[in-house]
């Protein structure tokens, strides 16, 4: 398995701003992803953050609002940008490990007011 | 594209009574498939999963799931459940040789006293 952290734990920012989210994983892996939980809703994936090349984004999500970085094997991170309320939701990061499992972060939740 | 639906979005159980979560997906292509549970409070656990063998799966703490490829059902089932089994209970399909998941919308389980 995989120890994954997130940081900020938790964040209120104001409409327009955006938001920088870390992904921090204790070994080396190869796949990572983030997901969004819109509150009362299931996960949504947002795309698969790639090592050394750009993200692979998911129908209905964009590099312009959400840019992610991958400068190596440990590490993400996922930028909420020019925020809206509408953004408010929990995003987490994941790490395929195995046989096709993930392993999840603890989540960042977001409020935008 | 793969899709999934759980049946049901609460399931209040009394302890020590049998409890069933109902999942079924759709796909055109051979599918994986995942029960993850959200403990209040904390972040998403990897509870069993389907890949290929045996189409009745476990975990450690007493769950069970079956695969039904003809009714295309992976539904998690428990014989007798502990208050600690409160939770969120999210079914998960990814395609084969694939880590993208595909979430349902998650199934709530009260479990009283």
């Amino acid at each position: 398995s995989a120890v994954i952290s997130q940081k900020p734990s938790r964040d209120i920012c104001q409409r327009g701003t955006s938001l920088t989210i870390q992904c921090q994983v204790d070994s080396q892996v190869t796949m990572m992803f983030w997901y969004r939980q819109q509150p009362g809703q299931s996960l949504t994936l947002i795309a698969t953050a790639n090592q050394g090349s750009e993200a692979t984004y998911e129908s209905g999500f964009v590099i312009d609002k959400f840019p992610i970085s991958r400068p190596n094997l440990t590490f993400s991170t996922l930028t909420v940008s020019n925020m809206s309320p509408e953004d408010s939701s929990i995003y987490l990061c994941s790490v395929g490990f195995g046989q096709y499992e993930q392993y999840f972060g603890p989540g960042t939740r977001l409020t935008v007011t | 594209a793969q899709s999934v639906t759980q049946l049901d979005s609460q399931v209040p159980v009394f302890e020590e009574a049998p409890v069933e979560l109902r999942c079924n997906y759709s796909s055109s292509v051979s599918v994986y498939l995942f029960w993850y549970v959200q403990y209040p409070n904390q972040g998403l656990q990897l509870l069993l999963k389907y890949l290929s063998g045996s189409t009745l799966v476990e975990s450690i703490n007493g769950f069970e799931a079956e695969f039904n490829k003809s009714q295309t059902s992976f539904h998690l089932r428990k014989p007798s459940v502990h208050i600690s089994d409160t939770a969120e209970y999210f079914c998960a399909v990814s395609r084969s040789n694939d880590y993208k998941l595909s979430f349902g919308a998650g199934t709530t389980v009260t479990v009283r006293a």
